[in-house]
């Protein structure tokens, strides 16, 4: 049983270019979450998406945007990029109904913003 | 916003010791869970805490969620070489559909 797959792995962009990260949740997952994980910091919490609508967002500027497909797979994409959005970027999958308890996290893609 | 300040930050132990490690916060939160992190991996969860006062084990972990709900603590009995790794806390707000992470406190085992 695959469980989260986030693609690419790495990924290295030029400030003001403009990024798309997917993610494939764990089968029987319907809800897709992102998180921003700075070098030594904790993740922090971008937006969740269920049933292809964006279902809350924590404090990230509008350059940050996403998509939940019929297929419950989603993509975060960053417009603008700035040097402080190097990060790991996490995808964690649930069901609707069990909520951030029932997380599977994916291993991350790492961006570096040059 | 809701932080978590979570400490120490990090550990230098030997390897049998008992680890503690707590997380406290200015607000309430109704969950407190417990995540390691590898290196080149995501979080994977040690332990839910759904309840003030509950302590509950996983193995040789064990976790409490403090009676204020502004804190709970994890303690690693034994330890072996595998726990090295950077443990997180997060609090969840009933209703919240985000989890809200401690900076993480990195545990390094010496042989």
């Amino acid at each position: 049983d695959a469980g989260v797959t986030q693609s690419p792995t790495h990924l290295i962009k030029t400030r003001g270019q403009q990024v798309t990260l997917r993610c494939s949740p764990k089968s029987g997952h319907d809800t897709v979450s992102w998180y921003q994980q700075a070098l030594g910091q904790g993740p922090q919490f971008i937006f969740q998406y269920y049933e292809e609508e964006e279902r809350q967002r924590g404090n990230f500027p509008d350059r940050f945007s996403g998509h939940q497909f019929p297929n419950y797979s989603s993509e975060l994409n960053v417009n603008a990029l700035l040097l402080g959005d190097s990060a790991l970027y996490l995808c964690a999958s649930s069901s609707g109904s069990r909520g951030p308890y029932g997380y599977t996290f994916g291993s991350g893609t790492r961006l570096t913003v040059v | 916003g809701q932080q978590l300040n979570q400490s120490p930050q990090s550990m230098f132990i030997q390897e049998g010791e008992d680890v503690s490690m707590n997380c406290t916060s200015s607000s309430i939160f109704n969950t407190w869970l417990w995540y390691k992190q590898d290196p080149g991996e995501g979080p994977v969860l040690l332990i839910a805490l759904y309840k003030a006062g509950e302590l509950t084990s996983n193995g040789r972990l064990t976790a409490q969620f403090g009676i204020t709900r502004k804190d709970s603590f994890l303690n690693i009995s034994a330890s072996i070489p595998s726990d090295v790794g950077i443990y997180f806390c997060a609090g969840l707000i009933q209703g919240a559909q985000k989890l809200v992470f401690g900076q993480g406190t990195r545990l390094t085992i010496n042989p």
